[in-house]
């Protein structure tokens, strides 16, 4: 029972250098979203997906870009990472109908330092 | 715009004691309001949640009441376990083409044994 898996876990890049963080859900959710979660900030929407097809901007779109590659997999371009993009980067999906309609599913996390 | 405000943690208690997290929010309108807990090394998973004024929300020991005029939200739980070390996040939610939540800071509890 996977859920929202998300890789890698762990990535130390260098100023400008670019990555890519993969998502990935069994649960045939229609939206997804991007997170980043910094100490005394919460956590802050960077861009989602409300359906195959589409993406929008978040809360924190700068510098990044994103992939709704078909309904399972939602990825987070960074295309020139900057010491500011260090942070915990957070995966999650949710379905618009039913009884869990609208709770988020989040995967682990994945730890980004940009030195 | 939307916000939610919580206490700033860390929350330090011993097993047993009562927990009290208190969670304000500015919203227009009625949004849904949730808390969501982020147990060490983990993502964050649905505690609990209220639809709309006067709801309570319950699991698990822990209990918030929808108040619409305070416009509160305060997670209690009546005897806290080390289990429940964790950081706990309040949230707002509205439906705008798709879900969209805005959270609070998070509050982290440490419980004592």
């Amino acid at each position: 029972n996977a859920g929202v898996t998300q890789t890698p876990k762990f990535q130390v890049l260098k100023t400008g250098q670019s990555m890519t963080l993969q998502c990935a859900q069994d649960m045939n959710h229609n939206s997804m979203y991007w997170y980043r979660q910094d100490p005394g900030m919460g956590l802050r929407l960077i861009y989602y997906s409300a359906s195959e097809g589409t993406t929008d901007k978040g809360e924190v779109p700068n510098g990044y870009n994103v992939s709704r590659l078909n309904k399972r997999e939602f990825s987070l371009r960074l295309e020139s990472a900057a010491p500011s993009q260090t942070s915990v980067y957070f995966c999650a999906s949710s379905e618009v109908q039913g009884v869990a309609a609208g709770e988020l599913f989040f995967g682990e996390g994945s730890r980004l330092t940009v030195l | 715009g939307d916000s939610v405000t919580q206490m700033e943690g860390p929350v330090t208690l011993s097993e047993e004691a009562f927990l009290t997290i208190n969670c304000t929010y500015t919203a227009t309108g009625y949004p849904s309001l949730f808390w969501y807990v982020q147990y060490p090394g983990e993502g964050l998973q649905l505690l609990l949640k209220a639809t709309k004024a006067d709801d309570k929300g319950s699991n698990k020991g822990f209990e918030a009441t929808y108040r619409k005029e305070t416009t509160s939200f305060h997670l209690e739980k009546g005897s806290v376990q080390v289990s429940d070390s964790a950081v706990y996040f309040c949230a707002l939610r509205r439906f705008s083409g798709t879900y969209k939540y805005i959270f609070g800071t998070g509050t982290r509890l440490k419980v004592l044994a």
